[in-house]
């Protein structure tokens, strides 16, 4: 079984801070998409990287899949209120399989 | 276009009761998905279905079955409901192309308490 450890779980900062959220595994996927959930909502994709090393930028939100394709880490600078919610990072499996596997989850909090 | 619809919202069940949840999609998707949520555990699957007429058990199937009858439709049943299945129940619906990581689009989710 294919497990993602998210760290941390919970965090709460103030606005205009910046902060970094991790995705860890053992295992190898063939990609990472993060995901934002808002309270009473189902998640949202915000980002898909498919190559190790690869850096995506989304506006104030950095992503990057580790080189090996086990890891993955969101940074987001100057975060705002709107940035508030659950970030779920999910892994691809073999090529063609569409099955994700999601990790545990970091619930960010921004304090205006 | 709604997306990805769910019904009920939510839901109350004594043990032993059974019920259906219904997930349907307007966007013309193959694959469809059951998600449970609880806390600290992200995201489990529980079944899903690469197209009309086909399931397949994900990680957690145990005390739910599912049926694919319409492409549009994915339907998720408790026979005889458990506290354990207490959780907030999400269905996921994606092209299903042979491309990797596909974007999986989630309905609003469906709030389950079993006593």
């Amino acid at each position: 079984t294919q497990l993602l450890e998210q760290s941390p779980q919970f965090l709460s900062i103030q606005e205009g801070e910046n902060l970094t959220v991790y995705c860890n595994s053992s295992s190898v996927f063939s990609s990472l998409q993060w995901y934002r959930q808002e309270p009473g909502e189902g998640p949202v994709l915000l980002v898909t990287v498919v190559t190790g090393g690869e850096v995506k930028k989304l506006k104030r939100l950095t992503f990057q899949f580790g080189d090996a394709r086990k890891d993955s880490s969101l940074h987001i600078t100057a975060a705002q209120p709107g940035d508030t919610g659950l970030y779920l990072c999910a892994g691809g499996g073999t090529f063609g399989n569409e099955k994700l596997t999601f990790g545990t989850g970091t619930r960010l909090t921004i304090i205006p | 276009n709604a997306g990805v619809t769910q019904t009920p919202k939510f839901r109350v069940l004594k043990t032993g009761q059974s019920m259906t949840l219904l997930c349907a999609q307007d966007m013309n998707h193959e694959y469809m998905y059951w998600y449970r949520q609880d806390p600290g555990m992200g995201l489990r699957l529980i079944h899903y279905s690469v197209g009309e007429g086909t399931t397949a058990k994900g990680e957690v199937p145990d005390g739910y079955n599912v049926s694919r009858l319409k492409k549009q439709n994915f339907l998720l049943g408790l026979e005889s409901a458990a506290p354990s299945q207490t959780s907030v129940y999400f269905c996921a619906s994606s092209y299903g192309q042979l491309v990797r990581a596909d974007t999986q689009y989630f309905g609003p989710g469906t709030r389950l308490t079993v006593l």
